[in-house]
């Protein structure tokens, strides 16, 4: 069926070094992906998206790669600060409605 | 540019009772989608309005219902309330269907 789902529920790393999250879907017709940051008590925050025609693209200090072959993304963080501590989800609009299908979400702690 | 707004913030409501909730999308957006995110289930879509049609539906008993006025603006309804519709209701806008969705605060119902 469809799904998206992380590899890691959390993920806990020091400022400064760079994160990656990871995320799998199963709908080989998905065309559309994004990224949302989400921040306790706030609606998801747009990050970046990316096009199946796309393998990479670049944001501030953000960057999604598309594996379409393995069916998987992942987003990237450089130099990672306090204030991207969060729930990282992915989405894929790939339902059979064509709606966004959204992965249950990484935690992601910045220890200083 | 205003956001999304959603009113209002915060709701407690008793089983049985019904619930409107209202969305105003950003400025020149005419889709406007509908997620309930719970712990457990995650975000999940309910419905999508575009030009004040449902496009889109997701699986959802019939006590949730939506509509989109002439402005854009949506509301979505819920009747004979539930224990487990106690959740965090986002509406999302973009300009159209296949472009990034920006994500309102939120609606958080508590049902008692």
């Amino acid at each position: 069926g469809e799904s998206v789902g992380l590899h890691l529920p959390t993920l806990s790393v020091q400022e400064g070094d760079n994160s990656i999250i990871n995320c799998a879907y199963s709908n080989s017709a998905s065309d559309y992906f994004i990224w949302y940051k989400q921040e306790s008590g706030k609606g998801p925050q747009f990050i970046i998206d990316i096009r199946s025609n796309m393998d990479k693209r670049q944001g501030q200090r953000v960057t999604v790669l598309l594996n379409k072959t393995v069916k998987h993304l992942s987003l990237q963080i450089a130099a990672t600060q306090p204030g991207d501590s969060a729930v990282y989800f992915c989405a894929d609009q790939g339902g059979s409605q064509g709606n966004l299908i959204f992965g249950k979400g990484t935690k992601l702690s910045v220890k200083p | 540019k205003a956001g999304v707004t959603q009113t209002p913030r915060y709701l407690i409501k008793t089983r049985g009772q019904q619930v409107t909730l209202s969305c105003s999308p950003i400025s020149g957006h005419r889709s406007v989608s509908w997620y309930q995110q719970t712990p457990g289930q995650g975000l999940q879509f309910l419905f999508e309005y575009f030009s004040e049609t449902q496009r889109n539906k997701g699986n959802f008993p019939g006590r949730f219902s939506g509509r989109q006025f002439s402005n854009s603006r949506s509301e979505m309804n819920v009747s004979t309330l539930e224990l487990g519709d106690s959740a965090l209701y986002l509406c999302a806008s973009s300009l159209v269907k296949g472009y990034e969705q920006y994500f309102g605060p939120g609606t958080r119902l508590t049902v008692t």
